[in-house]
């Protein structure tokens, strides 16, 4: 089954305690991003990646890194998270980069992380 | 830099009454526009989509037009049911390989 999978789905942690928070996908797309989901805010794009080794700045990248070594995965680490990093995450991946190429998303289930 | 603005929810409707969820963007190049649903408790699915000018997506019943000239994307469904019931998201990707999404809308559907 075609799928994007996130882990952890629920995830409480302290103020300062590096996490990651993994992203597989198996459609082998070039195209791979995070959002962060808050009330009023729609969804924000964090970073994406358009091929291994190529990442770049989304909207609001700040406090986050990325990597992205194989294709299938695209792993989010907060190094320091802090209580204004609580959201729900999504991991999301397209066949190819957006534009004009009309490439649909698809999403993981998300990940909601809660920082105190 | 590009933006998408959404009409802002809720909206409440009866079955089987004319939808429309209102979405403008502004953007530099000629993105692709998506509109995206979200059910409780899942992540997004694509919707509809259209890439060119005078474009028109349609699934499930739901249309929306490519309209270059007003720069909107306006979503419209002539007879909602209760199972309609979720948040949409207008999306634009970018010629830049961003991807700007609405503040989405929630719509809930009254039997």
């Amino acid at each position: 089954e075609a799928q994007v999978t996130q882990n952890p789905r629920y995830l409480i942690t302290v103020t300062g305690k590096k996490l990651t928070v993994t992203c597989s996908q198996n459609m082998n797309h070039e195209y791979m991003s995070w959002y962060r989901q808050d009330p009023g805010l729609g969804l924000r794009q964090i970073y994406y990646s358009m091929n291994v080794e190529v990442t770049d700045k989304g909207d609001v990248p700040e406090g986050y890194k990325v990597s992205r070594k194989e294709k299938r995965n695209f792993p989010l680490i907060l190094e320091s998270p802090s209580p204004n990093q609580t959201s729900l995450y999504f991991c999301a991946s397209s066949l190819k980069t957006s534009g004009r190429s009309g490439y649909e998303q698809y999403f993981g289930p998300g990940t909601r992380l809660t920082v105190t | 830099g590009d933006s998408v603005t959404q009409m802002e929810g809720p909206v409440t409707l009866s079955e089987e009454a004319f939808l429309t969820i209102n979405c403008t963007y502004t953007a530099t190049g000629y993105p692709s526009l998506f509109w995206y649903v979200q059910y409780p408790g899942e992540g997004l699915q694509l919707l509809l989509k259209a890439t060119k000018a005078d474009d028109k997506g349609s699934n499930k019943g739901f249309e929306a037009t490519y309209r270059k000239e007003t720069t909107s994307f306006h979503l419209e469904k002539g007879s909602v049911q209760v199972s309609d019931s979720a948040v949409y998201f207008c999306a634009l990707h970018s010629s830049a390989s961003k991807i700007i999404f609405g503040s989405g809308t929630r719509l809930s559907i009254r039997p």
